[in-house]
């Protein structure tokens, strides 16, 4: 597509459900990432995935949190037994492979989810 | 481990007056420096980036950074703004030995610009 969509771009949930982040990156782009924003934050890392290769899951807060990436190109986030520090806007980023930062990330327009 | 600190939260500015948004960062390694705006309600735009050459870096609707090795610095300065730049503005780094990893984001400052 021309751009990374995230899908749902609003989600209520109610505690302790879990939810299901959708991420469709650029065609082509074989990085992609996730951030989260929380209410007057800056960004914070949660997961990258290069390729095939192992993700860096370093940023991940919790073990409620997991991620993948499907065949190199959707990758969706789930949230296990959602809380309410869990609500923000999850933002999604794609990059061609190394040249990451030559060209910056494209983002999509986020999924703000609020836990009540 | 790097880090980017943008000190003023919020930024009030009247229109057509000049704004400067601080952002420091601290790495032990060579990194890219990047300058994100997002508007109200969508996702965030690479604004400018400075990767080499040049240490003055300028964007298409005015915006110019200006990276300072010795202050560790990536100020970002318009000469005169326009209702239009109110925005959440972030600052970004990168590692320039791991291109495709992740960037590291500051808290973020955000321009309220007055008419």
């Amino acid at each position: 597509g021309a751009g990374v969509s995230q899908s749902p771009s609003n989600k209520v949930t109610e505690k302790g459900k879990d939810v299901e982040l959708r991420c469709d990156p650029i065609s082509g782009h074989t990085a992609l990432y996730w951030y989260r924003q929380s209410l007057g934050q800056g960004l914070e890392f949660l997961i990258y995935f290069q390729g095939n290769s192992a993700p860096d899951k370093s940023g991940l807060p919790s073990d409620r949190f997991s991620a993948e990436r499907t065949g190199g190109s959707v990758s969706t986030l789930t949230i296990q037994r959602t809380q309410q520090e869990d609500s923000a806007v999850y933002l999604c980023a794609s990059s061609l492979a190394a040249t990451g930062a030559n060209y910056g990330y494209t983002f999509g327009s986020g999924t703000r989810l609020t836990v009540v | 481990a790097q880090s980017v600190t943008q000190l003023d939260s919020q930024v009030p500015v009247f229109e057509e007056a000049p704004v400067e948004l601080r952002c420091n960062y601290s790495s032990s390694v060579s990194v890219y420096l990047f300058w994100y705006v997002q508007y109200p309600n969508q996702g965030l735009q690479l604004l400018l980036k400075y990767l080499s050459g040049s240490t003055l870096v300028e964007s298409i609707n005015g915006f110019e950074a200006e990276f300072n090795k010795s202050q560790t610095s990536f100020h970002l300065r318009k000469p005169s703004v326009h209702i239009s730049d109110t925005a959440e503005y972030f600052c970004a780094v990168s590692e320039v030995d791991n291109a495709g990893n992740m960037l590291t984001f500051g808290g973020g400052t955000r321009l309220m610009v007055k008419p």
